[in-house]
Parts: C-alpha cells; structure tokens; sequence
C-alpha cells in the first residue's frame, strides 16, 4: 500500500528558533498533503491543505506566518514552525492524497515537537 | 455549520459481545462519511468509506440521511479492535479532500 514518511520523529527546540519537519510520499505522488495537529488524547485538527506548486490554503485561526509551508515536489510538502514557543508543542501529522489511485489519503506516523 | 460529533469518548466491551461506535454529522450537501482507526502506537488509517458498502476486519457502517448519523458497528468485538476509532465526512466532489474529523471514541475490547 500506499506510504507516507515524517522526518523527524521526534524533534526539541528551544524556544525562540524554527523547526521544520518533512512529509514524503514514497510511493505516489501526491498533488495534495495535509498537516494536522494533533494534542494529548485529542482528536487531529486539520491545520492547512498544502498545494503542489500553489500557496497552502490555511484552516481558519492557523497562523500562516507561524506554519510555513512548501509544497515543492509531488513528492514531498515542508512544514516549518517558526520562532517557536513552548504552546506549539505537539503532534504534528501529515498526510498525503492519492487522487490518482484510491482517492484515499494516507497519514504519516507523526513528528512529537518539543519546544522547550 | 459543519460539525461532527462522536458523542462517546470511551467504550469499553467484553470480547464477543456486539460494539456500535456513534457518529452523528451536521453537513452542508451530501457528504462522504469515513471511518479512520489508530492502534496503539500505530498511525491513523483508514478503515471503510460509506461508498465502497464494504465490510473491513467484521465492522459496517451504515449511512443514515434521515437521522444524519454513520454509525460504526461490529456484531462480535474482539480484543485486537481495540483502538481509537474517528468518524471523518467529507465534502461529496471536493478534489482536495479535506478531512474534519469528530473527537474519537477509544474502544476497548476486555477479554
């Protein structure tokens, strides 16, 4: 089946620098990926679609400025959080659709951010 | 507004017995309704879409336009479906397929 990979797993920062994290389809590609977040026993929020070759479309009270992202192959969108702080701390989730195959998405096993 | 709700945040049953998992929508049109599921240390996936009518590891669904519900249900839970289980619509000819998914509801399958 198909397959979505997160670079890094797990990543900690301090307070104050950026940190970007990456979602690959590696066996499709994907004109469309999504990237949720999701808290501690919570359900996943859907933060912002991202658009191979257009600007991502943000989910209303997502700051586009504090979530960077690049959609710049089929193959692989970038979120960055930038000047990070402690209540960005989460579980970032990606996922990918394959409008080509089963109009299915296919979701990232997640990054744990840690800003300390 | 659209909205989604799985009104049970915990379900717990005993090994045999039948297991329904609620999920009642509010959406604008006719939506697509899913059922995604997360095991343990495992990411999310996708478990049937009302759609396809299928059957996938014994659990159905339903699509009820009537009482806007999609509910999840299994006549013989067992121990393995233990996991947390969230009800997702879609709007119906969205090519960006965007997902907004209700609270979850963690089942547990006691022995």
């Amino acid at each position: 089946g198909a397959v979505v990979s997160q670079h890094p797993s797990r990543v900690i920062c301090k307070s104050g620098t950026s940190v970007k994290i990456e979602c690959r389809s590696l066996d499709f590609q994907a004109t469309t990926m999504f990237w949720y977040r999701q808290f501690p026993k919570q359900s996943l929020m859907l933060m912002a679609t991202s658009n191979e070759g257009s600007k991502a479309t943000y989910e209303q009270g997502v700051e586009k400025d504090k979530f960077l992202i690049n959609h710049a192959s089929l193959t692989l969108s970038t979120l960055t959080v930038t000047s990070a702080h402690p209540e960005d701390s989460s579980f970032y989730i990606c996922s990918a659709h394959d409008a080509g195959g089963a109009d299915e998405q296919y979701f990232g096993p997640g990054t744990r951010l840690t800003v300390t | 507004a659209q909205r989604v709700t799985q009104p049970e945040k915990l379900l717990s049953v005993f090994k045999g017995a039948p297991v329904e998992l609620k999920c009642n929508y509010s959406y604008s049109g006719s939506p697509e309704l899913f059922w995604y599921v997360q095991y343990s240390r495992q990411r999310l996936q996708l478990l049937l879409r009302h759609i396809s009518r299928e059957s996938i590891k014994g659990f159905t669904a339903d699509l009820n336009k009537g009482e806007t519900s999609f509910h999840l249900k299994k006549p013989f839970a067992q121990e393995e479906d233990s996991a947390m289980y969230y009800c997702a619509p879609r709007r119906r000819g969205s090519t960006l397929g965007r997902l907004y998914f209700g609270r979850g509801t963690q089942l547990t399958v006691w022995p």
